[in-house]
């Protein structure tokens, strides 16, 4: 039952550096997302995508980008790693994405940019 | 716009103790979603309940019970007989119908000491 994973778990970057968060669900979900997590601010939607070649922005999008070639995955890109990026970012997805549907929550990636 | 205000950042209590923790939400829409999540100290997110617009009956899970009042555009989540491991952060979110995405609060952090 692996659910959602994320990886890695721990990461620090400098300043400027690009890296790439992966996320994959093995339980066929067509709707998937990216959430950051800062400190006593909750959890805001980066970006989320409703299938395979399709994303959309969310609230917090600058500075991120995203593909969604597989069901399966939906990576998360930084390409000039800044101070403010700094974060826990998490993955979810949900069956159809409808409003009613509960989301599943991938483990976390913790990010320190330096 | 839809909003979700988690005015408690923190609640300390002593095991055995009832603890209430609050959530107001904001939207326009007739039709909505609510969720609770838990955040424990390892991090993950995990889902807990989801109730819809049209069911105001409240719901009882074990030691959690939830409390949805549309009068006051409130669902709060009461936990009874609090126990150390109920410890964690507590997210309240709303999803629109018609949108996948969810709006979280703030999240309150729920200390219970032995």
């Amino acid at each position: 039952n692996a659910g959602v994973t994320q990886t890695p778990k721990f990461r620090i970057l400098k300043i400027g550096q690009s890296m790439t968060l992966q996320c994959a669900q093995d339980m066929n979900h067509n709707y998937m997302y990216w959430y950051r997590q800062d400190p006593g601010m909750g959890l805001k939607l980066i970006y989320y995508s409703v299938g395979a070649g399709i994303t959309d922005k969310g609230e917090v999008p600058n500075g991120y980008n995203v593909s969604r070639s597989t069901t399966e995955d939906f990576p998360l890109r930084l390409e000039l790693a800044a101070p403010s990026q700094t974060s826990v970012y998490f993955c979810a997805s949900s069956y159809n994405g409808g409003s009613n549907q509960p989301q599943h929550f991938g483990d976390g990636t913790r990010l320190s940019i330096l | 716009a839809q909003k979700v205000t988690q005015a408690q950042t923190e609640i300390s209590v002593v095991e055995k103790e009832d603890v209430t923790l609050d959530c107001v939400y904001e939207t326009r829409d007739t039709t909505y979603y609510l969720f609770w999540y838990k955040q424990p100290p390892s991090g993950e997110l995990v889902f807990l309940i989801r109730r819809n617009s049209f069911d105001e009956q409240n719901e009882i899970s074990g030691r959690y019970s939830w409390n949805f009042q549309k009068s006051t555009s409130s669902f709060n989540f009461t936990i009874t007989a609090s126990q150390v491991v109920d410890s964690a952060v507590y997210f309240c979110a709303l999803s629109e119908a018609g949108y996948s995405t969810l709006t979280f609060g703030k999240g309150t952090m729920l200390l219970v000491s032995p």
